[in-house]
């Protein structure tokens, strides 16, 4: 049962627009998300994060927005830009007590940006 | 400089040899985890710990073996590997016992034949 969901294996977006990935989840439990970058052959790196308390965080060209009632959230990239052409990941995840049950990744969308 | 170091980067196997992939943290992370990723499976958790001589399974265990023996180090073993562990293998180590904002090593992509 896949408790994060990300629909779009790739997205395909001209260089200056908007990007927008999508994310869902099942679990109401997840009180903390995050979005990870990956490019071939490196780990993926944190990119930005949204607590549930709130419904958008920003950092510079990138915005996350958390729709806790439809379990839906979104990366906004703009402008869209050659280098952020990668594997996207959708992470959430909850605490449980002072376990560390740590995240649960979508299975990524692959955004490409066209020159 | 802080960061996740994994050792080997590639490795070619066979059958039932049994094989041990390192991963240090430098940052005096408490928590640190194994992920494997797979083509149209994303990143599955393998095992996770959340401070010395504490590991716990996490999605697909099976045939994986951890120790957290020091704080750094963060060695997965496969004892006796099969073909269905062909995969890229990454370590992530965390300040928080939650799991929020890992830092991921650069991967092991493994082969057994």
């Amino acid at each position: 049962d896949q408790q994060v969901k990300q629909n779009s294996p790739s997205l395909s977006v001209q260089e200056g627009r908007i990007s927008i990935l999508n994310c869902d989840y099942t679990n109401s439990m997840f009180d903390y998300f995050l979005w990870y970058k990956k490019y071939p052959a490196e780990g993926p790196t944190f990119l930005i994060s949204i607590s549930s308390i709130k419904d958008k965080n920003e950092d510079g060209r990138f915005t996350v927005f958390l729709n806790k009632s439809a379990k839906h959230l979104s990366l906004h990239i703009v402008p869209s830009q050659p280098g952020d052409s990668a594997v996207y990941f959708c992470a959430a995840s909850m605490y449980s007590g002072g376990g560390a049950d740590g995240l649960t990744f979508g299975k990524g969308t692959h955004l490409i940006i066209q020159p | 400089e802080a960061q996740v170091t994994q050792n080997p980067r590639y490795l070619i196997t066979v059958t039932g040899k049994k094989l041990t992939v390192t991963c240090s943290q430098n940052m005096n992370h408490e928590y640190m985890s194994w992920y494997r990723q797979d083509p149209g499976l994303g990143l599955r958790q393998i095992y996770y710990s959340m401070n010395v001589e504490v590991t716990d399974k996490g999605d697909v265990p099976e045939g994986y073996k951890v120790s957290r023996k020091e704080k750094r180090n963060f060695p997965l073993i496969l004892e006796s590997p099969s073909p269905n562990q062909t995969s890229l293998y990454f370590c992530a180590s965390s300040l928080y016992a939650q799991g929020i904002g890992y830092t991921f090593g650069s991967g092991t992509r493994l082969t057994v034949v």
